[in-house]
């Protein structure tokens, strides 16, 4: 069955650090992969997706995420983060040849230090 | 922007009570899929609904059951509730049609507690 896993349960970050979170992912077909972000008490909210084409893709607020198909990664980063990041992000994968349905990771909780 | 609405966001119920669940897509939006995150875990898939029918079915109980109207609102009926059913259902709804680029929109979810 298809799994994604996230490494970093929870991340402490001080405002102006680097982040990086890790994704990985387990099907060896075409997916399409997203990055969600949750700020407390909110709902679900797309940061940026991939389908095809450049694997360096930019979402909102100064996200990008890296697509590496042999790795079967997808890794969120952001070069100076901001307190109000402080959110939990969920990596995320659609197969393509079958459901639609998304296939979340057990998410990272990311909290930021002023 | 209008967004996905669900109600209510809040419930609590008694085990082996019954539960609905609505969830009002992003207007002209007409596939809705529910997910269930329990306490510490990710959202797990439940079950899909385009145009009215059942397009895809996850791991959701036989104890509950889903549907789409023809308003393109669905409702998730829970019953004989049990403890491990406590959980926060999301809703989210895509379109026009089954495409593989279809963006998934979540709506708030719906906090359910089992006592």
């Amino acid at each position: 069955a298809q799994s994604v896993s996230q490494h970093n349960h929870h991340v402490i970050l001080s405002e102006a650090a680097s982040l990086e979170l890790g994704c990985n992912y387990s099907y060896g077909g075409t997916v399409n992969l997203f990055w969600y972000v949750q700020y407390p008490g909110q709902h679900l909210q797309l940061l940026l997706k991939y389908f095809s084409g450049d694997p360096l893709v930019k979402g909102i607020k100064g996200f990008e995420a890296e697509f590496i198909k042999s790795k079967f990664s997808f890794n969120l980063r952001k070069p100076s983060v901001q307190w109000s990041d402080t959110a939990e992000y969920f990596c995320a994968v659609r197969q393509t040849d079958s459901s639609y349905k998304l296939i979340f990771g057990s998410g990272t909780r990311l909290l930021v230090r002023p | 922007a209008a967004g996905v609405i669900q109600s209510p966001r809040h419930l609590i119920k008694e085990k082996r009570e019954t539960a609905t669940l609505k969830c009002y897509p992003i207007p002209r939006h007409d596939t809705v899929y529910w997910y269930q995150q329990g306490p510490g875990q990710d959202p797990q898939f439940l079950i899909s609904f385009y145009e009215k029918m059942q397009s895809d079915k996850g791991s959701i109980p036989d104890r509950f059951s889903a549907q789409q109207f023809s308003d393109y609102h669905s409702e998730l009926n829970m019953s004989s509730l049990e403890l491990g059913d406590s959980a926060l259902y999301f809703c989210a709804s895509s379109s026009p049609g089954l495409g593989i680029y279809n963006e998934q929109f979540f709506g708030p979810g719906t906090r359910l507690t089992v006592l």
